[in-house]
C-alpha cells in the first residue's frame, strides 16, 4: 500500500529554467494539495486540486507557478523561469476524507 | 499576527522525560487539529488529529485541545531518542479552502 509518491526527490535548476514536480496520491485519494517549506519555516499552502479541477489556488504566486491534476497520471506543479527565491522543499499531500492529509517525501528544489 | 503560533525551540530534554509541545491560534473557525512529526529532510508524518475539545491518547502521545482558549498541546510520555524531530501543529477549516495552516514547528531533541 504505497503512500504519496513524489519525484524527483531532488531537482537542480539554473535561473530561468523550468521546474516540473510530480505527485502521485495514495491509492483511492482524490484530493491533492501542494505546500512549500522554506528553510526554518513551517509549511505554507499553495494549491488544492481534485481530478481535472483546481479548487483553491489562493496560496500560489500569480506568476510563473501553475498546477494540474489530470484525469490520468500524477499531479504536476510547474514553475517557469525559476529564480533563487524558489529554492525550497515542495510537499504534496493527498486525502480521501477532507480533514486528514498524508504527505509525500517532498521534492527539494535548488536554483543556482 | 500569524494565524497559528508555535515556539520554534529548540527544545532539548533527557530520555524518559515528559515533553509538552504547544500551539495557539487566532481563528475560531478552525475545526480539526493535527500534529505532524517531521524528521530531517523527510516529509511530515501525521501523528494525531482531533476534532473536539478534550484529550485524545495514542500510546505515548496525548493530544489536547482547548477551543475556549484557542490552545492545543501534544504530550509525549517516556520520550525516546527516536522522538527527536520537528513537531508541527496544523489546523483546518473543512468548509471552503480545505487548506492546512501550520505552525512554524518545534525542533525537539531527546538526549540519551
Amino acid at each position: 500500500n504505497a503512500g504519496v509518491m513524489q519525484n524527483p526527490r531532488h531537482l537542480v535548476r539554473r535561473r530561468g529554467q523550468e521546474a516540473r514536480l510530480r505527485c502521485s496520491p495514495m491509492k483511492g485519494h482524490s484530493h491533492v494539495y501542494w505546500y512549500r517549506q522554506l528553510p526554518e519555516e513551517g509549511l505554507k499552502f499553495m494549491v488544492y486540486l481534485q481530478k481535472e479541477n483546481i479548487i483553491d489556488e489562493s496560496g500560489m504566486p500569480k506568476e510563473r507557478f501553475s498546477a494540474e491534476f489530470p484525469k490520468e497520471g500524477p499531479s504536476i506543479l510547474r514553475i517557469q523561469q525559476v529564480v533563487r527565491g524558489d529554492s525550497a522543499a515542495y510537499f504534496c499531500a493527498s486525502s480521501g476524507t477532507q480533514e486528514t492529509q498524508y504527505f509525500g517525501p517532498g521534492t527539494r528544489l535548488l536554483v543556482l | 499576527q500569524k494565524e497559528v503560533e508555535q515556539d520554534p525551540g529548540p527544545l532539548s530534554v533527557p530520555e524518559g522525560a515528559i515533553v509538552s509541545l504547544n500551539c495557539t491560534y487566532s481563528n475560531s473557525a478552525f475545526q480539526y487539529f493535527m500534529w505532524y512529526r517531521q524528521y530531517s529532510r523527510k516529509g511530515p508524518e501525521l501523528l494525531m488529529y482531533t476534532y473536539s475539545s478534550g484529550n485524545k491518547e495514542d500510546g505515548r502521545f496525548t493530544a489536547q485541545v482547548d477551543k475556549s482558549s484557542k490552545y492545543i498541546s501534544l504530550f509525549i510520555r517516556d520520550s525516546q531518542p527516536s522522538d527527536s524531530a520537528t513537531y508541527l501543529c496544523a489546523m483546518i477549516i473543512i468548509q471552503g479552502a480545505q487548506k492546512l495552516v501550520f505552525g512554524q514547528g518545534t525542533r525537539l531533541t531527546i538526549n540519551p
